[in-house]
């Protein structure tokens, strides 16, 4: 079993619709939880990041992390094409030295 | 640009030849870090440096792969005798490490796409 588990989908919706990506994971000593993008070609950046359990809202971005579930979600609301990429989970224990990843869900957000 | 520059952004080389990558961070990080990515798959964590330091390496590192960062800025990746498994998106990204916050944010370069034929 892998320490992060991601759904690569593909994940395809209409523009404006609510969007929905989760991971979940196996190791509890993981207190710091990102969110990267990454479009084809180029390397992930960051979109957010959580300390410990909690939502944290950034515009149409919100992220949650349940750590009693293990489980980790990103909710992208009114989106757009050009949120189509790829979307990363990224977990670490402490100092976010040695992040470990999902897979990778690749979204399309169609006009 | 000031972010995170990779070279080359691609090399296609032979089995069994070596291959060196060079990243240079963004200034003033003093942290730099090397992933590897196959297609479909997340980056793995290979490595890390703090200035010329290096701290700690995955088991993923075999003894085929060197990293140095001699004066604490750029760095390189080598690969001696490159195996077909090694083809993969080599990335790598930088951050400011300091002991007022114990977040810090890495940013990620372009990646150096390696194909071993």
């Amino acid at each position: 079993q892998k320490e992060v588990e991601q759904d690569p989908g593909p994940l395809s919706v209409p523009e404006g619709a609510i969007v929905s990506l989760n991971c979940t994971y196996s190791n509890s000593a993981f207190q710091y939880f990102m969110w990267y993008r990454q479009y084809s070609r180029k390397g992930p950046e960051l979109l957010m990041y959580t300390y410990s359990s909690g939502n944290k809202e950034d515009g149409r971005f919100t992220a949650q992390v349940d750590k009693s579930s293990k489980y980790i979600s990103l909710f992208i609301r009114d989106s757009q094409p050009s949120d189509s990429a790829t979307y990363l989970c990224a977990m670490s224990a402490w100092n976010n030295n040695d992040m470990r990843f999902g897979a990778g869900t690749r979204l399309t957000v169609k006009p | 640009d000031t972010g995170v520059s990779q070279d080359p952004r691609h090399k296609i080389t032979k089995r069994g030849q070596n291959v060196t990558f060079r990243c240079d961070p963004i200034s003033e990080h003093n942290r730099l870090y090397w992933y590897r990515q196959t297609l479909g798959q997340g980056p793995e964590f290979l490595t890390y440096f703090q200035n010329e330091a290096q701290l700690e390496k995955s088991r993923l590192l075999s003894d085929r792969f060197s990293a140095e960062r001699p004066k604490g800025s750029f760095s390189t990746l080598e690969i001696q005798r490159t195996e077909q498994g090694d083809s993969a998106m080599y990335l790598c990204a930088s951050s400011v490490a300091s002991q007022r916050a114990s977040y810090n944010e890495q940013f990620f370069g372009p990646g150096t796409r390696l194909t071993v034929l």
